[in-house]
């Protein structure tokens, strides 16, 4: 299948400073990457949906100010985690596809911890 | 919007012994659903899928029916085996969003 490449893998940060996760895909153009946060264990929870060269979607109930999202290429989307907090640390991952309504391949995740 | 609700949570089953997980979704529009696997500490990976226009469809010992009526679709595992221990996830994609639901948590015991 087709490779999706997340980074960083883990991130520690202090309350307040912004991080930033990238979402490759290595061999194939995504025109609509997806963010989810899972819990552990359990449930992806979709944040936000992204097609190259416009704004993300967001579901209900996050904040597009907290989590800037970029899709400027075909390969390449970015989370940005602005001032965060403690209740931000998660787990979160990127998915992308070629196609609607097609196979979506997931990056390997980032573990956000803020301190 | 797209909501999925999946039951159970959490299944034990025999070696050997069949598993079905149960999916619902909410939108009559969407027409695309996966069904992924997560095994610990890995990324979610395609099993199989389904759309609207089929009823069933079969890959060795998993299938997945869809009752676009009911909005409700399943997935079926026969013969399980310990590695099919994992974390299995159904979604419902209409147009641009992949909605996943809760997961299950599927152990198989030796």
């Amino acid at each position: 299948g087709a490779v999706v490449s997340q980074h960083p893998s883990r991130v520690i940060c202090k309350s307040g400073t912004s991080v930033k996760i990238e979402c490759r895909s290595l061999d194939f153009q995504a025109t609509t990457m997806f963010w989810y946060r899972q819990f552990p264990k359990k449930s992806l929870m979709l944040m936000a949906t992204s097609n190259e060269g416009s704004k993300a979607t967001y579901e209900q109930g996050v904040e597009k100010d907290k989590f800037l999202i970029n899709h400027a290429s075909l390969t390449l989307s970015t989370l940005t985690v602005t001032s965060a907090h403690p209740e931000d640390s998660s787990f979160y991952i990127c998915s992308a596809r070629q196609e609607v309504d097609t196979e979506a391949f997931f990056g390997q995740g980032t573990r956000l911890t803020v301190v | 919007g797209e909501n999925v609700e999946q039951h159970p949570s959490t299944l034990s089953v025999q070696e050997g012994d069949s598993a079905v997980i149960k999916c619902t979704y909410s939108d009559s529009a969407s027409n695309y659903f996966p069904w992924y696997k997560q095994e610990l500490g890995k990324r979610p990976q395609l099993i199989i899928d389904i759309r609207s226009n089929v009823g069933e469809k079969k890959d060795q010992r998993i299938a997945v029916t869809l009752n676009k009526t009911a909005k409700h679709f399943s997935l079926h595992i026969t013969e399980t085996q310990p590695e099919d221990s994992a974390v299995y996830f159904c979604a419902a994609s209409k147009g641009g969003k992949l909605i996943f639901g809760q997961g299950t948590e599927l152990s198989v015991k030796p």
